[in-house]
């Protein structure tokens, strides 16, 4: 089983939708989780943390679960700005202190 | 300003070549690492360093090779010995482990065997 696991898509949906990814890691002991963002052929760069009890962004919302080791992302109102790859990422804070990222799911917001 | 340096952004290689990517950081972090990423597909760790002197193998660090005499600096070879070296390399770092560490991201080194 992969560290950490996301669904590839892509996910096409129009303006406007609201759309829900998630990703499973695999180690409980796991400390820290985040969303980056990754616009084609640009390197990734941070969206948003992923606190235990949720947070908020704008149009933006993750949630963590780690009885079910899950995160989310959840995008409100797509605009076609929001098009591009999602990485899901986990920082595991064991004695290796290497970050994890899963492959990323990749999201297309069409007019 | 501080921030992560890749050079160069694009890099062509001939076959049997070893070649040298650069990675610079200014931002005072004790943790550095290559990742590797082919079209389509996610991000693989091919080495990191957590301090200087001192570096690990990630999963794909086979005709890879990393050294780290500088905190500052973290440079990547592509040996001979790595068969598909076509890709996009990325360089980060994050400080020293905490609960919030976010990864900051060179702007990446396209390498391309000709």
């Amino acid at each position: 089983r992969k560290e950490v696991e996301q669904d590839p898509g892509p996910f096409n949906v129009p303006e406007g939708a609201t759309v829900a990814f998630n990703c499973t890691y695999s180690n409980s002991a796991s400390q820290s989780f985040f969303w980056y963002r990754q616009d084609c052929r640009k390197e990734p760069k941070l969206l948003m943390s992923v606190y235990s009890s949720g947070n908020e962004d704008g149009r933006f919302t993750a949630q963590l679960n780690r009885a079910s080791q899950y995160i989310s992302l959840l995008i409100r109102d797509s605009k076609l700005s929001d098009s591009a790859t999602y990485l899901c990422v986990v920082n595991p804070v064991d004695s290796s202190y290497k970050l994890i990222f899963g492959s990323g799911t990749r999201l297309l917001v069409r007019p | 300003d501080g921030g992560i340096t890749q050079s160069p952004k694009y890099l062509f290689r001939k076959e049997g070549q070893n070649v040298t990517l650069s990675c610079e950081q200014n931002l005072n972090h004790d943790a550095m690492y290559w990742y590797r990423q082919d079209p389509g597909q996610g991000l693989r760790l091919i080495y990191y360093s957590q301090i200087v002197n001192d570096f690990q193998k990630g999963d794909i660090a086979e005709g890879y090779s990393v050294s780290r005499e500088k905190k500052e600096s973290f440079p990547l070879t592509v040996t001979s010995a790595q068969k598909n070296p076509t890709a996009f390399y990325l360089c980060a770092s994050t400080p020293y482990p905490g609960e919030d560490t976010e990864a900051f991201f060179g702007q990446g080194t396209r390498l391309t065997v000709v």
